[in-house]
């Protein structure tokens, strides 16, 4: 089945620490997407990328990276410099220029 | 900057009840314009999509949607809602440009009683 994967689905990590969210697609989509979803907040955009090896940073991307080795995978590194990182986060992807995302499951971060 | 704005943070119907969830934006280029809905426990999916042409848009379950250029809104409809229908809805817009990345409102919560 085509689709895009997050792992894990649940994550806990202690204050200070860098955590790593994993996102895989085969749907072979250019363009990878990180979300964060806070309640009552909708959506947020954190970086994009359009092609391997390039990325761009969205509304809210200070405290954050990411990478893009592969087509296939777009992994999301919260640092210790995210002030505020527990949250939903979610992985999306798209033929560049459809506009259409498709959205991963979601992996649910909280830092005790 | 582009915006997506919802008016209804949550809705309560009943049953058999129509719906229509306001959805504005504020941006004066071409846009493509989507509705994503987040059942519990489960994926974010598309509803319904916009690009061009008929700007009465069909989507999947029985959802519509209306595309006003002169309004800038692309309002969701049901004519009648079920209790399968509760769910978190999400306006999104960006510009007819490759690779741009969606602009989502804050979502409106529908609850339906049976």
């Amino acid at each position: 089945d085509g689709g895009i994967t997050q792992s894990p689905k649940y994550l806990f990590r202690k204050e200070g620490q860098n955590v790593t969210l994993s996102c895989e697609q085969n749907l072979n989509h250019d363009a990878m997407y990180w979300y964060r979803q806070d309640p009552g907040q909708g959506l947020r955009l954190i970086y994009y990328s359009q092609i391997v090896n390039d990325f761009q940073k969205g509304d809210i991307a200070e405290g954050y990276s990411v990478s893009r080795e592969k087509k296939e995978s777009f992994p999301l590194t919260v640092t210790s410099a995210q002030k505020n990182p527990t949250a939903f986060y979610l992985c999306a992807s798209s033929i560049v220029g459809l506009g259409e995302q498709f959205f991963g499951p979601g992996t649910r971060l909280t830092v005790l | 900057a582009q915006s997506v704005s919802q008016h209804n943070h949550h809705v309560i119907l009943s049953e058999a009840a129509s719906l229509e969830l306001g959805c504005n934006y504020s941006y004066g280029g071409t846009v493509n314009l989507f509705w994503y809905v987040q059942y519990p426990g489960q994926h974010l999916q598309l509803l319904l999509k916009y690009f061009s042409g008929d700007p009465l848009v069909k989507g999947i379950k029985g959802f519509e949607a209306e595309f006003i250029k002169s309004k800038f809104s692309f309002n969701l409809r049901k004519p009648s809602v079920q209790w399968s229908d509760t769910a978190e809805y999400f306006c999104a817009v960006n510009s007819n440009q490759a690779g741009t990345a969606l602009i989502f409102g804050k979502g409106t919560t529908l609850s339906v009683s049976s």
